[in-house]
């Protein structure tokens, strides 16, 4: 079974701190993604990566930026947290970038900027 | 951008069928997915349907899409109080191998 796991369940920062929220894969996937999710929003694509080093603008890049320095790892960080960045946060991998691809997500952070 | 919408929340009583529905707007997109959400968890694939086929069964989950119509949407038959749970469309936007997904629906099964 494909496994992505994220390293915080729940996170609580203050305003201006930064934040990295880590994900890891065990599957070799190539593509890694960053998505929040807000009530009534649904899911909205912050950044993904393709490849290692690799990284694309997702729907809502501003206020984050994204490191791919192994295969396995894509971390999320917020440089200088606003309260606005107050979500969950969900990654996900695929083995591809194929639309026959499934993405496999991890089970969250739900981060509180105070 | 191309949109996926969804209504918000359904509510329906133990061993009734629920249908959940979806349109989206990207005529070329070869796949759409259903998604699951519990509460507290991330998201688990539930079933997918490729473009060229109408309808899909996997136990008590059908698939029906209209391609015409853009419209996509999911049946549970026999919902039990274990399906309570958030569900999200999605369509595969192949111009830019991203997923695009719906705001979810609420399904709460009463007993």
């Amino acid at each position: 079974d494909v496994k992505v796991t994220q390293s915080s369940r729940y996170l609580v920062k203050r305003t201006g701190e930064k934040v990295f929220l880590e994900c890891v894969q065990d599957m070799d996937h190539e593509n890694m993604f960053w998505y929040r999710q807000d009530p009534g929003l649904g899911l909205r694509l912050i950044y993904f990566s393709y490849d290692v080093k690799m990284k694309e603008k997702g729907d809502i890049p501003e206020g984050y930026s994204v490191s791919r320095e192994k295969k396995e790892r894509f971390s999320l960080i917020l440089e200088s947290a606003s309260t606005n960045q107050t979500s969950m946060y969900l990654c996900a991998s695929s083995r591809n970038g194929a639309s026959t691809d499934t993405q496999y997500f991890g089970p969250g952070t739900r981060l509180t900027v105070l | 951008g191309e949109d996926v919408e969804q209504s918000l929340f359904l509510s329906v009583r133990e061993g009734d069928s629920s249908v959940i529905n979806c349109t989206y707007t990207d005529s070329s997109s070869t796949y759409l997915y259903w998604y699951k959400q519990e509460p507290g968890a991330g998201l688990q694939l539930l079933t997918y349907i490729f473009s060229n086929m109408d309808m899909k069964q996997d136990q008590r989950l059908t698939v029906l899409l209209n391609k015409k119509d853009k419209h996509l949407s999911l049946r549970i038959a026999d919902t039990q109080t274990g399906d309570s749970a958030i569900y999200f469309c999605a369509e595969f936007e192949d111009s830019s191998y991203k997923l695009i997904f719906g705001s979810g629906t609420r399904l709460l099964v009463r007993p």
